[in-house]
């Protein structure tokens, strides 16, 4: 059973700190990698994909991948309370290529 | 306008009544999901489709059933079979390749009477 795991959190961090959060997963061949953002009462959306070892940066978000270590960690710089959700990580099945697994998630809270 | 539609955003089941949530889609998407998530869970797949008249089981398919009759619509149907329907049911729809990732609609929320 291919699993991607997360902190359930909550993971509570002040206003204008970093946020990190961590996602490891099963399958050492995964080749495609998700961060999404959801809101209480609504749906998924997607903030940051990743393919390659090393950073990716948008904006206030880093994603950062390890293939050999396994591991998926978003980094979000000067938390706003706007960002308080929970985050998912999602990894490509690689076995079926339709098919995303989706981490549980972890709860962010930024407190003022 | 391009995007991805649930309806209804709200729904309520009697016991033994069968119920469709649809889904429809506008992005000319190959692929198409339904997800279940139930307070402080993650996402649970119930069904998904890779082409028009084809689908495959998820992981909790049971109780449910769906339909891909058209490359825009994957209607799924939540069977009196299902016991415990009550939860927050997201589609979602993404090109049918590698590095292509998936896009939700807006999600229904299933109450059962």
């Amino acid at each position: 059973q291919k699993e991607v795991e997360q902190n359930s959190g909550p993971l509570s961090v002040p206003e204008g700190a970093i946020a990190s959060l961590n996602c490891t997963y099963s399958d050492r061949g995964s080749q495609s990698f998700f961060w999404y953002r959801q809101y209480s009462g609504k749906s998924p959306e997607l903030i940051m994909f990743i393919y390659s070892n090393g950073d990716k940066e948008d904006g206030r978000f880093t994603a950062q991948l390890n293939k050999a270590s396994q591991y998926v960690s978003l980094l979000i710089r000067d938390s706003q309370p706007s960002d308080s959700a929970t985050y998912l990580c999602a990894v490509r099945d690689r076995g079926s290529a339709s098919k995303i697994i989706f981490g549980s998630g972890t709860r962010l809270s930024i407190r003022p | 306008d391009g995007g991805i539609t649930q309806s209804p955003k709200y729904l309520f089941r009697k016991e033994g009544q069968n119920v469709t949530l649809s889904c429809e889609q506008n992005l000319n998407h190959d692929a198409m999901y339904w997800y279940r998530q139930d307070p402080g869970q993650g996402l649970r797949l119930i069904y998904y489709s890779q082409i028009v008249n084809d689908f495959q089981k998820g992981d909790i398919a049971e109780g449910y059933s769906v339909s891909r009759e058209k490359k825009e619509s994957f209607p799924l149907t939540v069977t009196s079979a299902q016991k415990n329907p009550t939860a927050f049911y997201l589609c979602a729809s993404s090109m049918d390749r590698e590095k292509e990732t998936q896009y939700f609609g807006p999600g229904t929320r299933l109450l059962v009477l």
